[in-house]
């Protein structure tokens, strides 16, 4: 059966450094892999999504990036985080018909 | 650009009631609509999906309907008990470029 991991479940990090968080997804392969931003009170905002190894789509200009090394390997980064990054940050992967999510990453910048 | 909306934001009942959440989208060209569970700092639960040539998918005490042409779907939660308290999200899935687009989610609160 297909399963996603994403680690670390919590990081508390200072304004300016840097930031990497790594999902992995088991089980399938050529997933279209995504990673959610969800800000207090607010809805869940896509951040980047990729359909393949190397192919990155960005919907929200911002200080993040990612990064697809492998194939079942999606990485948020920063080189410098700002207070507005803090959130719930949530991987997902889908077949192109059904999406599954990791247990997300509370990111506190302070 | 697909836009999801979700009525009501909060929905507080007693146990036992019957409950219709609502979803509706702007673009009518999707794949699918999947309907989620998240409780309080967790991730994401799939509980219904619903592929876009289906009417509605029924998991026990749960049932979604989808009306594509009018873009809407609704969840039918029946006899609701206290565990049933959580944010429900609406997603769907469609497009060229392969998004899940998530509408705001309705807390759901079931009193005892």
């Amino acid at each position: 059966s297909q399963t996603i991991h994403q680690w670390p479940a919590t990081l508390v990090q200072p304004v300016g450094s840097p930031l990497s968080l790594e999902c992995t997804v088991e089980g399938t392969s050529n997933p279209n892999l995504y990673w959610y931003r969800q800000a207090a009170g607010r809805g869940l905002q896509l951040l980047f999504y990729s359909v393949g190894i190397g192919q990155i789509s960005s919907e929200v200009p911002q200080n993040l990036s990612a990064s697809r090394p492998q194939d079942r390997q999606f990485i948020l980064s920063s080189k410098k985080l700002l207070l507005s990054d803090s959130g719930f940050y949530l991987c997902a992967w889908s077949d192109y018909t059904e999406a599954f999510f990791g247990q997300g990453t509370r990111l506190t910048v302070v | 650009k697909q836009e999801v909306t979700q009525i009501p934001a909060a929905l507080s009942v007693p146990e036992g009631e019957n409950l219709v959440l609502n979803c509706s989208f702007t673009d009518s060209a999707i794949y699918n609509l999947q309907w989620f569970r998240q409780d309080p700092g967790k991730g994401l639960t799939s509980l219904l999906l619903i592929q876009s040539s289906q009417r509605e998918q029924t998991s026990g005490r749960l049932n979604a309907s989808l009306d594509k042409s009018s873009g809407r779907s609704t969840l039918y939660i029946a006899a609701s008990q206290p565990g049933d308290s959580a944010t429900y999200l609406c997603a769907v899935f469609g497009g060229s470029n392969y998004k899940l687009t998530f509408g705001k989610g309705t807390l759901l609160t079931v009193n005892p």
